[in-house]
Parts: C-alpha cells; sequence; structure tokens
C-alpha cells in the first residue's frame, strides 16, 4: 500500500519570503513522486517529478523538492514567493507496487500576503 | 500542445438524475482516470481504463459506472445522482512508460451539484 501526507493543509507566506510544503510518503516499492499545482478554476499543472535520477529535482516556476528516502519526504521549496504562486498544491506518490496508479495527499492551500 | 477537455465546467442536477461527464484527449493516450477532488482528502480515483472498451474500479467506485468506447473519450456515469455525490470531478489521461511514472494530464474539472 501506498499513502501520501501533507503536513499542512495551509500556508501563509509574505510576497518574497521562502515556501515550504512538507510531503511525507510511504511506499513499498522504490516509489516516483511528482508535485501538482492547482490554480483557482484551472486543472492541475505537473511541478515538478521524481522518478530515481537526482534527488534535487528543478521545477517549473522556481519550485524545486528533495527526495530523502531516510526520512521518505519530498518536501516543495522556493525560495521567495510570489503572488502568482498563490494556488493548491498536491503531493503524488507512484509505484509498480501499487499497479502504478497514483496516490493523492490532502492538499496544501498557500497564501501570499502583499 | 496537450490538451484534455471535460464537457462541462459546472453542472446541477437533481436527486436521482442519471449524470454523463464526457472527457477527451487528443493525444492518442492509452490510459484514462476519473478522480473526484473534495477538500482536505485531495484527488481519490474512480475508475480508469487502460485502453479502449477496458476499465478498472479504482478507491471509489461505488455510486459511478464508465464507459470507454474509443481510444479519445472516457466518460463517467453516475446512475442515480445523490446529494453525497457533489464535488469537483476531473479527468485524466496518461501514456504509459516501463518506470510508469509518466506525467498525467488532467482537464479543468467539472464542478457538480446534486440537489
Amino acid at each position: 500500500a501506498q499513502s501520501v501526507t501533507q503536513l499542512d493543509s495551509h500556508v501563509s507566506v509574505s510576497e518574497g519570503t521562502p515556501v515550504l510544503l512538507r510531503c511525507n510518503y510511504s511506499s513499498s516499492y522504490s516509489p516516483s513522486l511528482f508535485w501538482y499545482v492547482q490554480h483557482p478554476n484551472k486543472g492541475l499543472q505537473l511541478l515538478l517529478k521524481y522518478t530515481s535520477a537526482a534527488t534535487l529535482v528543478k521545477g517549473i516556476n522556481g519550485f524545486e523538492a528533495e527526495f530523502k528516502k531516510s526520512e521518505t519526504s519530498f518536501h516543495l521549496t522556493k525560495p521567495s514567493a510570489h503572488m502568482s504562486d498563490a494556488a493548491e498544491y498536491f503531493c503524488v506518490v507512484i509505484s509498480k507496487a501499487a499497479g502504478n496508479k497514483l496516490t493523492f495527499g490532502g492538499g496544501t492551500r498557500v497564501l501570499v500576503k502583499p | 500542445d496537450v490538451k484534455v477537455t471535460q464537457s462541462s465546467r459546472y453542472l446541477v442536477k437533481r436527486t436521482g438524475e442519471k449524470v454523463f461527464l464526457e472527457c477527451v484527449q487528443d493525444m492518442d493516450h492509452e490510459n484514462m482516470f476519473w478522480y473526484r477532488q473534495d477538500p482536505g482528502l485531495g484527488l481519490r480515483l474512480i475508475y480508469f481504463s487502460y485502453d479502449v472498451k477496458m476499465k478498472e474500479k479504482g478507491d471509489i467506485p461505488e455510486g459511478y459506472s464508465v464507459s470507454r468506447e474509443k481510444k479519445e473519450r472516457f466518460s463517467l456515469i453516475l446512475e442515480s445522482a445523490s446529494t453525497n455525490q457533489t464535488s469537483m470531478y476531473l479527468c485524466a489521461s496518461r501514456q504509459p512508460g516501463l518506470a510508469g511514472a509518466n506525467e498525467q494530464f488532467f482537464g479543468p474539472g467539472t464542478r457538480l451539484t446534486v440537489l
């Protein structure tokens, strides 16, 4: 079985300050991990993915995430938040052991204050 | 550019009605998926299809059925809509790869309200 826990349902940051969105996963096989972003009234868009290559993954819009197997974590960061980063973010795990089905975390809603 | 479209952005139906949600992808993807999205629960998989005329139950299939007669189209059917099916419904497609890690492409969603 696999599962994903996003540790914060809401995160509030000021524009220009760092963003940290925390994600822990559980998987019985070598997983692949994704971060998706959903802006209001828009579909989900892939930010970045980890597929057993480099553990530090760079994505779009200045986001990056680090896969830490020992901590079963895949936290998403950005050094400087922009107003356009206000959205909901989902951490997702997929593995062969789970039939290659995606399992989503509960989501983290990010508010960016001017 | 990759595109997944859903027939409606907003739908309002009455309890007991039969509801059809349509999804079309233009990428020739083999796999298609239906999810529902509820606050705090993320996305939960309802049904998926590996290929034409194939379907598999996801994590929450009760009260739903699907149809995939053509590769590009995947329909979600609520046989008798109930108020607890009020939700956002998202369709996705993917071309499977060896590692199974190919990203899924999502449609904009259909917000269904059942009164």
